[in-house]
């Protein structure tokens, strides 16, 4: 499946690291979304950015920041990470608005050491 | 803002029994409810979904339905199979709120 990519994959990071991740979707969507998936809530709604611009941040801490500079590409900045934000991070794209199907990335295991 | 419960958060079934999972949510603007599956190290994918003006819609073995007045939704899954196995989630959302909010999923499964 190559609708919704991420990179890296896996990533392995200590808190006093600066790292990317990277979401890209060949979709033609204009919307796209950050999760959290973890084993204490499933799918947690980080970002929304819909035609670029970020219509929800579900009160997440600072040291996590998105970027979309365009309707195709979603970047998630991590600095100053704690351990506790270890977790799967999932980028979703959908047409629009949030009452249409919604296609995920593969994921990216993030460990913070 | 919107809160969906999904219950139950475990499920077991024996191969070719049905399946049910029932999801409530609180905002009555909500008018778009997919349901979607994750296998073991795979991606959500979507399922089936239902719109608020329908109270039911079936594609093959799965099937959902909407009680709007109650706030609730079900996922029917029929002749349970091995690969029927996996964590599925509810979701609920409305075209004002730019967001779906998600259940907390549950695992499915079936025992062969």
């Amino acid at each position: 499946e190559t609708g919704v990519t991420q990179t890296p994959r896996h990533l392995v990071m200590g808190m006093t690291n600066k790292k990317s991740l990277k979401c890209e979707q060949h979709l033609g969507h204009n919307a796209m979304y950050w999760y959290k998936q973890s084993a204490k809530k499933p799918l947690e709604l980080m970002f929304v950015y819909n035609f670029k611009e970020q219509t929800e941040n579900n009160s997440v801490p600072s040291r996590f920041s998105p970027e979309c500079p365009n309707s195709s590409h979603l970047f998630l900045h991590l600095h100053t990470l704690q351990p506790e934000d270890s977790a799967l991070y999932l980028c979703a794209s959908s047409q629009d608005r949030a009452d249409n199907e919604q296609f995920f990335g593969p994921g990216t295991r993030l460990t913070v050491l | 803002g919107e809160n969906v419960e999904q219950h139950p958060s475990t499920l077991s079934v024996q191969e070719g029994d049905s399946a049910v999972i029932k999801c409530t949510y609180s905002d009555s603007a909500s008018n778009y409810f997919p349901w979607y599956k994750q296998e073991l190290g795979k991606r959500p994918q979507l399922i089936i979904d239902i719109r608020s003006n329908v109270g039911e819609k079936k594609d093959q073995r799965i099937a959902v339905t909407l009680n709007k007045t109650a706030k609730h939704f079900s996922l029917h899954i029929t002749e349970t199979q091995p690969e029927d196995s996996a964590v599925y989630f509810c979701a609920a959302s409305n075209t004002g709120a730019g967001k779906s909010t998600f259940g907390d999923g549950t695992t499915l499964t079936v025992k062969p």
